[in-house]
This record gives C-alpha cells, structure tokens and sequence, in this order.
C-alpha cells in the first residue's frame, strides 16, 4: 500500500530565501509525481508533473526532483516571495494510468515579508 | 476550454438530508477522481471513475457514500443520511485518460475548486 509522507509539516521563512520541500513516498513502482500549490479555501493548481523516466522538472522558480530508487522527490524554490506562502502537496501516481493517485500530508508554506 | 467546474460551491444540510455533489471534467476529459479534504487536513483519496465505469472505489464508505459518472452529464458524488462527520472539502479532479493513446498519456490531473458541506 502507497504510503505519501512529506517533511516538514508547516516551514517558516523570510522573504528571498531559496527552500527545499521533501516529499517521500514508499512503493517505487509509480507512474508519475505531481506537486501541487494550495491557497486557503482554494482547490489546488498544479505546480509540476514528473514522469517516472525523468528526473526533474522546471517552472521559473520552481523545480522539482524525483529519485524513483529511494523514494523522494524533493521541491525547490528559488527567491521564495511572500506570494508562495500555501500549502504545497506532492501526489503519487500508481503503477499504471487505471492506479489511484495518493496524496501526501501537505507543507504549510509561510514567507515572511 | 473550461476548467474543472464544480457545484454547488457551499452546500448545508441537516442531520439525515441528502447531498449532491457534482463535477464537471474539463473538456475531452474521459476520467474523474473525488477527494475528501477535513480542516487542517490532506486529500483523501474516495473514488477514481471513467465515463460509466467505477475503476477504484476503495476509498469510499461503505454505506450513504456513491459515485457516478454517466456517458452524458457530469460526475456526482452522492452521500445520503448525512452526519456531522461528513462536514468537508470534496474536490474533484479530471484526466484525460488514454484518449490521446498511451504514448500521449502523463497522468496529469487537474482539480476544480471543491465544494464544501456543512452538515448542521
């Protein structure tokens, strides 16, 4: 059973530093990994999406990793703004397109003017 | 091309009504999954639907929770005899399946803006 974990639960930060959000997960066999942007109240929009044959992904800021062997990817932001702060979710897809997609715990994102 | 469009946005019940919950996929769309989000808490998974089938249903209670996806109309996400523990976020989220054939296929989902239910 796909379990979905992501440290840490809520980061604090000043505005321009460059963080890394973690996000793990236990079964390699995946289809593909999407990171997720959550504003309070909001539904989620879609950050940035890993196949499983790639190993990272870029969106201006943002770029995100994945390491299938060990089970992680990790999410980077550069020149965090005050406007990043979310809650920021990573969702594992299963073996195969007909496998439910599995959503980690989710990191409360603040950066501090 | 709309995005993933759900309705009613606020829904309140009391104890024992009925709630309907329905969503619309984006355009060309073939699949649709439902999550439960409670306050301060992550997505849980429910169900995973293709036009007319039910592909994973193992996140559903087993009792007052259904789901349906017609070939016309949207996806909806029934709960009868509603209770207070079933005060929540429900999001949708669509994908386009193998429409485009396997070799398009990435998995991509994208998510309406939840509806939420208060239950009194």
């Amino acid at each position: 059973k796909q379990e979905v974990t992501q440290i840490p639960a809520a980061l604090s930060v000043p505005e321009g530093e460059n963080l890394v959000l973690n996000c793990s997960f236990t079964d390699s066999a995946i289809y593909n990994l999407q990171w997720f942007r959550q504003d309070p109240g909001k539904g989620l929009t879609s950050l940035l999406l890993i196949q499983s044959s790639q190993r990272e992904q870029t969106s201006g800021r943002l770029n995100a990793s994945l390491d299938k062997s060990s089970g992680r990817s990790t999410l980077y932001i550069a020149a965090s703004q005050p406007g990043d702060s979310a809650t920021y979710l990573c969702a594992v897809g299963g073996k195969t397109s007909y496998d439910k997609v599995i959503f980690g715990p989710g990191t409360s994102l603040s950066v501090i003017p | 091309n709309a995005g993933v469009m759900q309705n009613p946005r606020h829904l309140v019940r009391r104890r024992g009504q009925e709630a309907r919950l329905r969503c619309s996929p984006m355009k060309g769309h073939s699949h649709v999954y439902w999550y439960r989000q409670l306050p301060e808490e992550g997505l849980k998974f429910m169900v995973y639907l293709q036009k007319e089938n039910i592909i994973d249903e193992s996140g559903m209670p087993k009792e007052r929770f259904s789901a349906e996806f017609p070939k016309e109309g949207p996806s909806i996400l029934r709960i009868q005899q509603v209770v207070r523990g079933d005060s929540a976020a429900y999001f949708c989220a669509s994908s386009p399946g193998l429409a485009g054939g396997p070799f398009q296929y990435t998995g991509e989902l994208f998510f309406g803006e939840g509806s939420r239910l208060t239950v009194l």
